[in-house]
């Protein structure tokens, strides 16, 4: 069975802290996609990064950047100085193409709360 | 690029009632999903469409029915409501196997 699990419910930082929010997954298949989309509160998912289980490179994307790890099954994602327009629900996603079973699981989120 | 839309953003119905939504996907993108995400709850899977047929549906009740058209638009159908489907709706689209966008919601109150 997949799964994806958020451990962290809620996380409040000051402004320009790091943070980190974890991601673990579980999945039996070779062949995955791991997703961080961002819900501020307008509600609207953004979508921030898709990695394939093949690409195990870091990827840093301005104050953004997300650890990749398959051997403890991790896709971590750290926000560096963070802004308080950072605050928001962040969500990490894991997709297995299995014939006619292709979806996205979702982990419940964590809430970011940056505050000023 | 236009993003996914959904319509309407807001819908209020009472208990009993038939509630439609919409949505509209990015141009080129041939599947639509469509997710319920209640409140303090996490983001539930409700359908799968893609090039018009619906590929996959999550554990919800019948009374959760759509449907995607030639366009490759979708509306979700909701019968007979009760409390319990108050809720936000989302729909994303994507080219089939990709990356899902999603639209910004209809939130869907049942009184």
């Amino acid at each position: 069975a997949q799964k994806v699990t958020q451990a962290q419910t809620e996380i409040s930082v000051v402004e320009k802290e790091d943070v980190t929010l974890d991601c673990v997954y579980e999945t039996r298949d070779t062949t995955y996609y791991l997703f961080w989309y961002k819900q501020p509160p307008s509600g609207e998912l953004v979508f921030l990064i898709r990695r394939n289980s093949f690409d195990e490179q870091n990827e840093i994307s301005g104050r953004y950047s997300w650890n990749f790890q398959k051997s403890t099954s991790s896709f971590n994602f750290t926000i560096t100085a963070s802004q308080v327009v950072d605050s928001a629900v962040y969500f990490c996603a894991l997709s297995v193409n299995a014939g006619n079973n292709r979806k996205l699981i979702w982990g419940l989120g964590t809430s970011l709360a940056v505050n000023p | 690029e236009a993003g996914v839309t959904q319509s309407p953003t807001h819908l209020i119905k009472t208990r009993g009632q038939q509630a439609t939504l919409r949505c509209s996907p990015i141009s080129g993108h041939t599947s639509v999903y469509w997710y319920q995400q209640a409140l303090g709850l996490g983001l539930q899977f409700l359908l799968w469409y893609d090039e018009g047929e619906e590929r996959n549906r999550g554990n919800f009740p019948p009374r959760f029915s759509g449907r995607q058209f030639p366009n490759y638009s979708s509306e979700l159908n909701v019968n007979a409501l009760e409390l319990e489907d108050s809720a936000l709706y989302l729909c994303a689209s994507s080219p089939t196997g990709g990356t899902q966008y999603f639209g910004p919601g209809t939130r869907l109150t049942v009184l």
